[in-house]
């Protein structure tokens, strides 16, 4: 089975502007999550999204979204770009009935100047 | 509150065990994962503790004391690729929700 793929694997923005990162699940997997990676803060969960639903939030503003397709590919949307957005950005898939292991994508680097 | 503690550094050789501590404060349990992390790559699974033991798969093992809040990977026979860090995540209670907390990561150097 193929892996969970991200795109794009690098971005660079700036502050103001709006970017969408996209993931794609393993195949038979309905849950994404999403997580902010950053050096001071370590991994943070974002939201997670099952059944084009989402499921279950994290602590972050607003200017972060997602949302969840039919066949599982979930993006994720930052408005507004800060500074501070600058991170790397990972998606996880599970199968999504509970417990059950994660498995996480390459991930997105994102620099906002 | 959700508080996850792990050492920030550590340093093993090449061939001897090290073992990575990981203690939790969390609203509810469901779960203790541990990911492997290497500069620039994704996180890898570990391993997975539900139940309080010891899990063993290979060169790695991982304990779990539910009561004492507390998990330890252990790693053998260390290699120079098992340079990384690691990461211990905590599953909360409540459905079946996709959320893991997950600690600052162990980065482990390992010398030959």
């Amino acid at each position: 089975k193929a892996g969970v793929t991200q795109t794009p694997r690098y971005l660079i923005k700036t502050r103001g502007q709006q970017v969408t990162l996209s993931c794609s699940p393993i195949s038979g997997h309905r849950s994404v999550s999403w997580y902010q990676q950053t050096p001071g803060q370590g991994l943070q969960f974002l939201f997670e999204y099952f059944s084009e639903t989402q499921r279950n939030k994290g602590n972050f503003p607003g200017r972060f979204s997602g949302r969840q397709f039919s066949n599982s590919r979930s993006e994720m949307n930052v408005s507004t770009l800060e500074l501070g957005d600058s991170a790397l950005y990972l998606c996880a898939s599970s199968i999504g009935t509970g417990g059950e292991t994660q498995y996480f994508g390459p991930g997105t680097r994102l620099l906002v100047l | 509150g959700q508080n996850i503690d792990q050492p920030t550094e550590m340093t093993a050789t090449e061939g001897a065990i090290v073992q990575i501590n990981c203690t939790y404060q969390t609203s509810g349990f469901n779960g203790l994962f541990w990911y492997q992390q290497h500069a620039g790559e994704a996180p890898t699974f570990l391993s997975y503790n539900v139940l309080d033991g010891l899990e063993e798969k290979g060169r790695f093992s991982s304990f779990l004391s539910r009561s004492k809040g507390y998990s330890y990977l252990l790693l053998k026979e260390l290699q120079m690729k098992d340079s990384a860090s690691y990461l211990c995540a905590v599953k909360e209670k409540g459905g079946n929700t996709g959320k893991l907390i997950f600690g600052q990561g162990t980065t482990l150097q390992v010398k030959p």
